[in-house]
């Protein structure tokens, strides 16, 4: 089975400190996203990435960055954490055909 | 802009009833249709519909795709506790690459014994 691990479960930052979520998947996937997950608006995409270093902008952006520095994993920075980013974090995986996303258990994070 | 959204937002039921959970969507490029299941972690893959009026079964849960009138509904009969969850509607339409999904808000299905 394809396997798509976030590091941490859950995670606790403080205003203003710089924050990484990791993503890492075992099946060769070009295609890695991450979503943040809010009550009521469902899953929204921040960033996606279809090969090593490339990287796209999703719907909302502002306030991260990504890294793909090697193909089976996807960095999502927070550069200056912010309070309105507290969220549950979900990262997936796809790879090159059809529609099968796997997702990765999400990493909730609150900024304080 | 792709546009996906679910109904009801939130919905309780009992143990043996049976629930009909609404997803329409614009989008400017169909392709798919997908359905999900969230417990407390991963979302889980339920169906995809690509085609009008063809239903998809597994096991209680069903589904069926409306591609004239852009919906879909997923259908749950004699639900049980365990099916108490977030499902998730969503599609990767309007000519996107590389597997960009649009998701609906979520409906969160709670079932009481």
């Amino acid at each position: 089975d394809v396997k798509v691990t976030q590091s941490s479960r859950y995670l606790v930052k403080r205003t203003g400190e710089k924050v990484f979520l990791e993503c890492v998947q075992d099946m060769d996937h070009e295609n890695m996203f991450w979503y943040r997950q809010d009550p009521g608006l469902g899953l929204r995409l921040i960033y996606f990435s279809y090969d090593v270093k490339m990287k796209e902008k999703g719907d909302i952006p502002e306030g991260y960055s990504v890294s793909r520095e090697k193909k089976e994993r996807f960095s999502l920075i927070l550069e200056s954490a912010s309070t309105n980013q507290t969220s549950m974090y979900l990262c997936a995986s796809k790879g090159a055909g059809g529609w099968g996303y796997t997702f990765g258990s999400g990493t909730r994070l609150t900024v304080v | 802009e792709d546009k996906v959204v679910q109904s009801p937002l939130s919905l309780v039921v009992h143990e043996g009833d049976t629930v009909t959970l609404n997803c329409s969507y614009e989008v400017t490029n169909f392709r798919s249709l997908l359905w999900y299941k969230q417990e407390k972690k991963a979302p889980t893959f339920l169906f995809m519909l690509t085609s009008s009026g063809i239903e998809k079964k597994s096991g209680r849960l069903s589904s069926i795709l409306d591609k004239k009138e852009l919906f879909s509904i997923l259908n749950i009969t004699a639900t049980q506790t365990g099916d108490s969850a977030v499902y998730l509607c969503a599609t990767p339409g309007g000519g996107t690459s590389y597997g960009k999904l649009t998701f609906g808000q979520g409906t969160i299905l709670t079932v009481h014994p």
